[in-house]
C-alpha cells in the first residue's frame, strides 16, 4: 500500500514553455503532498506544501507564479512549471502524507526529470 | 535553523563488509530522523525511522541507525553490504508532531560497492 506516481518520469520541453507535472497516491487520500526540487548532486529541497482545497504554500525564496501547486482532489497534486528556462532543469519529486501532513510518514513519488533545451 | 549535515560525499565498501553513514543534525527540539535510499532516477524508499523510545532502530534490508542525542547524530549501519546497496543515502529530519510535514535532508552519500 501507500503508493505515490509521477507522471510523466521524463520530459523534456523547449524553453518558455509550460509543463504540467502530476503526482497521484493511489491506494489512500492525503490532503497535504509536497513538491522537492533536486539539483544534481545535492539533496532535496523542499519547495511547497500542497493542501487539498486550499492555496499551497511556498517555501522562501520559491516563485510562486512560476512554480504553479494545485491540489484539486485529495489524491491528485499537480505542479507546473510556467514559461521553462534551463535552469529549471532539474528533477522533481513529490510526496504525500495519508496522515494528514506531519511528518511521521511520506510516501515519495519516483520523481520527474525535467529538461529545458 | 534545522539542518543535517552528512560529511561523507562518496564511500566505497567492498560487499561483505561493514557500512556506517554518517549523519548529524541541528534541531531545537526532539527530532523525527529518517533515513532513505534512492536509487539512480528513482524516488525515495524509507529505510528507517525514529520518533522516540529504544535509540537503536531496525529498518528494512538489514539496516539499522543509532540515536545519539549528546552526539546529535543518527548513523546508519549495516554489518555485511550487499551489490544491491549501491544507491544514494538520504538522512532527513523532520518536525515532532504538529503539522510541519517537510523533511530537511542531507546531501546524501553516495555509497558505491566493489565485489
Amino acid at each position: 500500500g501507500a503508493v505515490v506516481s509521477q507522471h510523466p518520469s521524463r520530459v523534456i520541453c523547449k524553453s518558455g514553455t509550460s509543463v504540467k507535472i502530476e503526482c497521484r497516491s493511489l491506494d489512500f487520500q492525503a490532503t497535504t503532498m509536497f513538491w522537492y526540487r533536486q539539483f544534481p548532486k545535492k539533496s532535496l529541497m523542499l519547495m511547497a506544501t500542497s493542501n487539498e482545497g486550499s492555496k499551497a504554500t511556498y517555501e522562501q525564496g520559491v516563485e510562486k507564479d512560476k512554480f504553479l501547486i494545485n491540489h484539486a482532489s485529495l489524491t491528485l497534486s499537480t505542479l507546473t512549471v510556467t514559461s521553462a528556462h534551463p535552469e529549471d532543469s532539474s528533477f522533481y519529486i513529490c510526496s504525500a502524507d495519508p496522515f494528514g501532513g506531519s511528518a511521521d510518514t511520506q510516501y515519495f513519488g519516483p520523481g520527474t526529470r525535467l529538461t529545458v533545451l | 535553523a534545522q539542518s543535517v549535515t552528512q560529511p561523507d560525499i562518496h564511500i566505497t565498501v567492498s560487499e561483505g563488509a561493514s557500512l556506517e553513514l554518517r549523519c548529524n543534525y541541528s534541531y531545537g527540539a526532539t527530532p523525527y530522523l529518517f533515513w532513505y535510499v534512492q536509487s539512480p532516477g528513482q524516488g525515495l524508499q524509507l529505510l528507517l525511522k525514529y520518533f522516540s523510545g529504544d535509540t537503536l532502530v531496525q529498518g528494512i534490508k538489514g539496516f539499522e541507525a543509532e540515536f545519539k542525542r549528546s552526539q546529535s547524530s543518527f548513523n546508519l549501519r549495516k554489518p555485511s553490504v550487499h551489490w544491491s546497496d549501491a544507491a544514494e543515502y538520504f538522512c532527513a529530519v523532520g518536525a515532532s508532531g504538529g503539522s510541519q510535514g517537510n523533511l530537511i535532508f542531507g546531501k546524501g552519500t553516495k555509497l558505491s560497492v566493489k565485489p
